[in-house]
């Protein structure tokens, strides 16, 4: 089946850790993003990338970073400098970058603090 | 700034009452979608309303987008506990970057 793949479901954070969320797509979509969801909260986009080696920071990009080397993987990194890091995190694909396609969103990864 | 605000935040009905939930837009959308996230899960596309004064039905679902393109509604008759879950609106600005920017959500319950 095509879709968006992210891991892992749940994820735990020390004090002063980087991590690594996983998102992968099989649907050979342009366009991937990220987004943070905060309890009873819309979704907030942190970073999206349009093409391959090329990505933009969103409204809340401090804090985190991301890389696009491939066209069907889009990881973000969670590093310390993010001091809030609990939330809910969705992974987003869409077909190309002009199109005002939907956006296909993975199951999501949920990141506590120990 | 730009923004999509959506409301009412939450609304609790009983099984079998209507609901509506409203998106305002601070200019002028591209288009509007319209999303549904059942609790624990992701958003999944329901919908999405290009033209100005478009009407769409989906079974019980009925929605909107103002004749400006900066409002939109989501209207469901005779609710069932299948429609619980938080519905989103979001929208392209028109002209702006191709980023999709989404309202706060309606949180639907129902008592069954």
């Amino acid at each position: 089946d095509g879709g968006i793949t992210q891991s892992p479901k749940y994820l735990f954070r020390k004090e002063g850790q980087n991590v690594t969320l996983s998102c992968e797509q099989n649907l050979n979509h342009d366009a991937m993003y990220w987004y943070r969801q905060d309890p009873g909260q819309g979704l907030r986009l942190i970073y999206y990338s349009q093409i391959v080696n090329d990505f933009q920071k969103g409204d809340i990009a401090e804090g985190y970073s991301v890389s696009r080397e491939k066209k069907e993987s889009f990881p973000l990194t969670v590093t310390s400098a993010q001091k809030n890091p609990t939330a809910f995190y969705l992974c987003a694909s869409k077909a190309n970058r002009e199109g005002l396609q939907p956006q296909h969103f993975g199951d999501g990864t949920r990141l506590s603090i120990l | 700034g730009q923004q999509v605000m959506q409301i009412p935040q939450y609304q609790h009905v009983q099984e079998g009452e209507d609901f509506t939930t409203y998106c305002n837009s601070s200019t002028t959308l591209s288009n509007i979608q319209w999303y549904k996230q059942r609790p624990g899960g992701h958003p999944v596309f329901l919908i999405q309303l290009v033209k100005s004064g478009e009407v769409k039905k989906q079974k019980r679902l009925t929605f909107q987008f103002g004749e400006a393109k900066k409002n939109s509604s989501l209207h469901i008759t005779a609710t069932q506990t299948t429609d619980v879950g938080t519905y989103f609106c979001a929208g392209y600005w028109l002209g702006g970057a191709q980023k999709l920017v989404f309202g706060q959500g309606t949180r639907l319950t129902i008592n069954p």
